[in-house]
């Protein structure tokens, strides 16, 4: 089944204490996001990649990172989290059809992740 | 940035009704987008329209966008339970597609 695959699901941590979000795609995309959703902000773009070892900042870049070494994985690094990070966070990814404006995403579950 | 509105913020609906969302640009849509999330889970894509004045349909959702592609609606016809749920638009911004923003999103509730 084609899909995106975050984990975890649900992480409750502490401030401070590093931590890594996974996300993985079986459908050969390029184009790979992280976007966080949180309560009368909507859903904000936090990092993108249009390719292996090819990665920007969305809106709201502050307090993450993100690598890509393998056209699959795109995974979302908290160095040291903090509470205004408690989100619910989402990985995308698309095949990126270059030029037509077209760039339909298919969404993982969702990681809500708790910063005490 | 490109910013889309949505209105409205929520729609409480009596099963059977018709409804409408908007999903407004202050710049030229170039492909817009709409999803559907059920409360925290995630986005299933529902429709994409890129030409002024399309028109697209599946089951009992019709999407339009308008003829300057700064307006799109969603109409939902004879509404069931299983219509409810978070309905985001969400646009390519100046022709690029390498980056796709949101509206806020509208909570859809449909009483039986």
């Amino acid at each position: 089944e084609a899909q995106v695959t975050q984990n975890p699901r649900y992480l409750i941590t502490v401030t401070g204490k590093k931590l890594t979000v996974t996300c993985s795609q079986n459908m050969n995309h390029e184009y790979m996001s992280w976007y966080r959703q949180d309560p009368g902000l909507g859903l904000r773009q936090i990092y993108y990649s249009m390719n292996v070892e090819v990665t920007d900042k969305g809106d709201v870049p502050e307090g993450y990172k993100v690598s890509r070494k393998e056209k699959r994985n795109f995974p979302l690094i908290l160095e040291s989290p903090s509470p205004n990070q408690t989100s619910l966070y989402f990985c995308a990814s698309s095949p990126w059809v270059t030029g037509t404006g077209a760039n339909v995403l298919t969404f993982g579950a969702g990681s809500r992740l708790t910063v005490l | 940035s490109q910013e889309l509105e949505q209105s409205p913020q929520s729609l409480i609906v009596q099963e059977g009704k018709n409804l409408t969302i908007n999903c407004t640009s202050s710049k030229t849509l170039y492909g817009l987008y709409w999803y559907k999330q059920k409360y925290g889970e995630g986005l299933i894509f529902l429709m994409m329209l890129q030409k002024g004045g399309e028109e697209k349909s599946h089951e009992k959702i019709t999407a339009k966008l308008d003829e300057k592609k700064q307006q799109s609606s969603l109409h939902i016809t004879a509404s069931q339970p299983s219509h409810a749920g978070i309905y985001l638009c969400g646009a390519v911004p100046g022709g690029s597609n390498y980056k796709l923003t949101f509206g806020k999103g509208t909570l859809l509730t449909v009483n039986p």
